[in-house]
């Protein structure tokens, strides 16, 4: 089942602006993790952030997590071309299993 | 890091005929794998959650008889496509958490013609 859900389902930006997509889910959860997706390829793990944790940096990549709200957003500051892709962000309940958002198309033009 | 190997990484194959796809935990063992769907532009969709050594679980309004899912042991499960139809053509992807982390496979796409 997915429970998440990103906004915007697409987002075009120039190079060097920065990037901001957001994730609301439904039910509680352990963690919530964010995924990139090149086209027609698997996901890579960005990063990984707990319930008890508010805010996670990884290098350009800042992730807020308000589970008040059961939201996140995953900000990419300083984008760049090779930023282009699906961003997904997935809820790990209990079980260990993930369930994925509708994810975000971005376009960062050069 | 670990490392979740998916085999074929595309597959082209005739309606009607079987199609299997492989997922590998590296250098992990894992219980518990799961496999995904994906059409174009899509999310991800959960299709069922393999199970070592027990009937793998699947997600409402997915066929078991269709998708048959083999998890003989700890560090590889199957998924297998029968009688394939172009509908069936899509991205799948398999998934293994170690620990807290889930590491995905490369993806198979597969086309059905």
């Amino acid at each position: 089942s997915q429970q998440g859900e990103e906004d915007p389902q697409a987002l075009s930006i120039q190079e060097g602006e920065n990037a901001t997509m957001n994730c609301s889910y439904k039910t509680s959860i352990n963690n919530l993790q964010w995924y990139r997706q090149n086209s027609g390829r698997g996901l890579v793990h960005l990063i990984l952030i707990r319930s008890n944790e508010r805010e996670k940096h990884s290098g350009r990549l800042r992730v807020t997590l308000d589970t008040s709200k059961k939201s996140s957003s995953l900000l990419i500051t300083a984008s760049r071309a090779a930023d282009t892709a699906s961003y997904f962000c997935a809820t790990d309940n209990a079980g260990n299993m993930l369930t994925f958002g509708g994810g975000t198309r971005l376009m960062v033009k050069p | 890091g670990a490392v979740v190997s998916q085999h074929p990484s595309r597959v082209i194959c005739k309606s009607g005929t079987s199609v299997k796809i492989e997922c590998r935990s590296l250098d992990f063992q894992a219980t518990t794998m799961f496999w995904y769907r994906q059409f174009p532009k899509q999310s991800l969709m959960l299709m069922a959650t393999s199970n070592e050594g027990s009937k793998a679980t699947y997600e409402q309004g997915v066929e078991k008889d269709k998708f048959l899912i083999n998890h003989a042991s700890l560090t590889l499960s199957t998924l297998t496509v029968t009688s394939a139809h172009p509908e069936d053509s899509s991205f799948y992807i398999c998934s293994a958490n170690r620990l807290t982390e889930a590491f995905f496979g490369q993806g198979t796409r597969l086309t059905v013609v």
